[in-house]
């Protein structure tokens, strides 16, 4: 099967710019998350979408960050303005539903730089 | 507060050696626990699920409820295990379905 595809793999943007990070999840998967991994670190959960509503939005930035899943399938993440600290690779991930023991499939993200 | 723990950011074993990465977790509650793993230029993928009570590639990992731990362990490892192994839990709460809390890693390194 196809995997999560994401675009672009690498970005490199100076601070107070805008980046937006595209995502297309497995077909048929209902859930979508965006994950942020800061070097060093395990991935934090940004935004986790059920189809095209959002289910848990706690850890995202909502003053720069913002994501949709308009039509329930593909999403978008953006960033405005950016900052030093936003340097990290961004991961999106599908899984079929929302259940607690649910695979996830992720993509292989998007290493941004903000310099 | 959920929380998962991985003490080691490394572990370096010869081949062959027993591998043990260790996982502690912080949670009010039963969560399910997860083994993710990258291999090199590779995606974060699935290596086992503790429900599932599997063997993966020669890796198992009991959860010990008394403990709240969760080690991955191997007996003899391989070269091909050389990689990052995260640690994870997701909770039964409501809305929290699927939401992975993440540790922050181990880089398992066997040398030859």
């Amino acid at each position: 099967e196809a995997g999560v595809a994401q675009s672009p793999r690498y970005k490199i943007i100076e601070k107070r710019q805008s980046v937006a990070f595209w995502c297309n999840p497995i077909s048929g998967h209902a859930t979508l998350y965006w994950y942020q991994q800061i070097l060093g670190q395990g991935p934090k959960l940004l935004i986790q979408f059920q189809n095209n509503g959002v289910v848990d939005d706690s850890q995202l930035p909502k003053d720069r960050f913002s994501a949709e899943r308009l039509k329930g399938v593909d999403s978008t993440l953006k960033i405005q303005p950016a900052k030093l600290e936003d340097s990290a690779v961004y991961l999106c991930a599908s899984s079929l539903n929302r259940g607690t023991n649910e695979k996830l499939f992720f993509g292989s993200g998007t290493q941004l730089s903000v310099l | 507060a959920q929380r998962v723990t991985q003490p080691e950011k490394l572990l370096s074993v010869f081949k062959g050696a027993p591998v043990e990465l260790k996982c502690n977790y912080s949670y009010s509650g039963s969560p399910e626990l997860f083994w993710y793993v990258q291999y090199s230029r590779q995606r974060l993928q699935l290596l086992l699920r503790h429900i599932s009570r599997e063997s993966i590639k020669g890796f198992t990992a009991d959860l010990n409820k008394g403990e709240t731990s969760f080690h991955l362990k191997k007996p003899f490892a391989q070269e091909e295990d050389s990689a990052m192994y995260y640690c994870a839990l997701s909770g039964h709460r409501r809305n929290q379905g699927g939401k992975l809390i993440f540790g922050q890693g181990t880089e398992l390194s066997v040398k030859p």
